[in-house]
């Protein structure tokens, strides 16, 4: 298998666009996460899918933020109007169970909102 | 929720030093316990973990001990090596979510 792979790795916008960040997981993992990295905060989620249903978003950091996952292939995390403090790499994690079980993380993608 | 402190934020070591990092928990619920390592440029990686009933687990020149009375795990790393430079965080799990620590930077010098 390829691992979790996102796309895009690096996304540069201007403050007020929309940005779309996508992943897909491995093949057969029963369980997305969706998880920001900065400096400041470190590492932390945002929200998590279970067979494609969103289970806790309370990481969520605003309306601005929402995720989606419309099959077992396929997540999305968009953010609208951005802004520069969303600068971060955003992580996409996938696995086959929950709590007790190892998640594998894929490249991030970098967001820079100017 | 959840919080998990990490210590020390860097940590430089010679090489064939050993390296200990701790980290402790505060829901006495959370119930397994991963460490992952992070490399500039890339997502993390799991190196490690230990579950709730278990005090101690070793994988060649990793361990990790858990402590679930006093809330509190660390990594060893013997023989440190070049290559085990990177980024360390350890994560604590309840509710099949992770709260990570806030990582440290181990730097082994040659």
């Amino acid at each position: 298998d390829a691992g979790v792979i996102q796309s895009p790795r690096h996304e540069v916008t201007e403050m007020g666009q929309e940005v779309t960040l996508r992943c897909k997981p491995i093949s057969g993992h029963d369980y997305l996460f969706w998880y920001r990295q900065t400096m400041m905060r470190g590492l932390e989620l945002l929200i998590y899918f279970n067979n494609n249903v969103p289970i806790d978003d309370s990481g969520m950091p605003e309306d601005r933020f929402s995720a989606k996952m419309p099959n077992a292939s396929f997540s999305t995390l968009k953010i609208q109007p951005s802004e520069p403090r969303d600068s971060a790499v955003y992580f996409c994690a996938s696995s086959l169970s929950g709590g007790g079980d190892e998640q594998f993380f894929g490249p991030g993608t970098r967001l820079t909102v100017l | 929720g959840e919080n998990v402190e990490q210590h020390p934020s860097t940590l430089s070591v010679q090489e064939g030093d050993s390296a200990v990092i701790k980290c402790t928990y505060s829901d006495s619920a959370s119930n397994y316990f991963p460490w992952y390592k992070q490399e500039l440029g890339k997502g993390p990686q799991l190196i490690i973990d230990i579950r709730s009933n278990v005090g101690e687990k070793k994988d060649q020149r990793i361990a990790v001990t858990l402590n679930k009375t006093a809330k509190h795990f660390s990594l060893h790393i013997t023989e440190t090596q070049p290559e085990d430079s990177a980024v360390y965080f350890c994560a604590a799990s309840h509710r099949n979510m992770l709260t990570f620590g806030g990582g440290t930077r181990l730097m082994v010098k040659p």
